[in-house]
């Protein structure tokens, strides 16, 4: 299967840890990317590959795998990090596409 | 500095045509695979397809194979989405990024496209 499983919501207190999930049988071999979007604005990479951020990404986000699933941490959830959270690797067809998960919304509260 | 510039929002009606476009620069753009994604009000994203303008192999995922084309012109590193009968559900956001297969991973990307299809 292709398809990527996330938790519609989560929210965590402010300056805590908070881990949103991804889960998938490609992830069993493929490492998952993850993407934050705020409303209106096109969405942003966060993390990508074992566990690498793209320049500017404050390093309270990381991420990690394990089977077939996928997490992005968020350590001390900031307000500016409220936002939809999608992960994305491969699909099955093995033509370089991919698949997202459905997003995650995450309230810091 | 990576930049993807993307065309204005369109208003069509159903059964018109249309082609939208994705400017890069600041990197070589014949050696990146462009994909395309597309956000449905209120939902989330989809892989639509990638061209990789380099010798424009372009790929498809099977909810949009013969909904949409997808094309290249290297000589003004521009790639376009088009749709020969628009729908009126075919009315979303669309966005070009910057595809890296080896990370799995859309690292820069457009600000995106708006379409409106309405009668």
């Amino acid at each position: 299967s292709s398809e990527l499983t996330q938790d519609p919501a989560v929210s965590v207190a402010l300056g805590q840890t908070v881990r949103i999930t991804c889960q998938g049988d490609s992830l069993r071999s493929y490492y998952a990317s993850w993407y934050q979007q705020k409303p209106g604005q096109a969405p942003v990479l966060v993390i990508y590959g074992k566990n690498n951020r793209p320049s500017g990404i404050p390093d309270r986000f990381s991420g990690s795998s394990s089977g077939n699933t996928a997490s992005l941490t968020i350590t001390g959830a900031q307000a500016e990090d409220e936002a939809d959270y999608y992960c994305n690797s491969r699909d099955s067809s093995g033509n370089h596409l991919g698949v997202f998960g459905g997003g995650t919304k995450l309230t810091v509260l | 500095e990576v930049q993807l510039v993307q065309s204005g929002a369109e208003v069509k009606k159903p059964g018109e045509s249309l082609k939208i476009s994705c400017k890069g620069s600041g990197y070589s753009f014949t050696s990146y695979w462009i994909g395309w994604v597309r956000q449905m009000p209120g939902k989330g994203l989809e892989w639509m397809g990638i061209i990789y303008p380099g010798d424009s192999d372009t790929r498809y995922s099977p909810s949009f194979q013969g909904q949409v084309t997808i094309s290249a012109d290297k000589s003004i590193s521009t790639a376009y989405l088009q749709w020969s009968s628009l729908k009126a559900s075919d009315t979303a956001m669309y966005y070009c990024a910057r595809h890296v297969p080896a990370a799995n991973s859309l690292d820069y990307w457009g600000q995106g496209t708006l379409v409106t299809v309405s009668s």
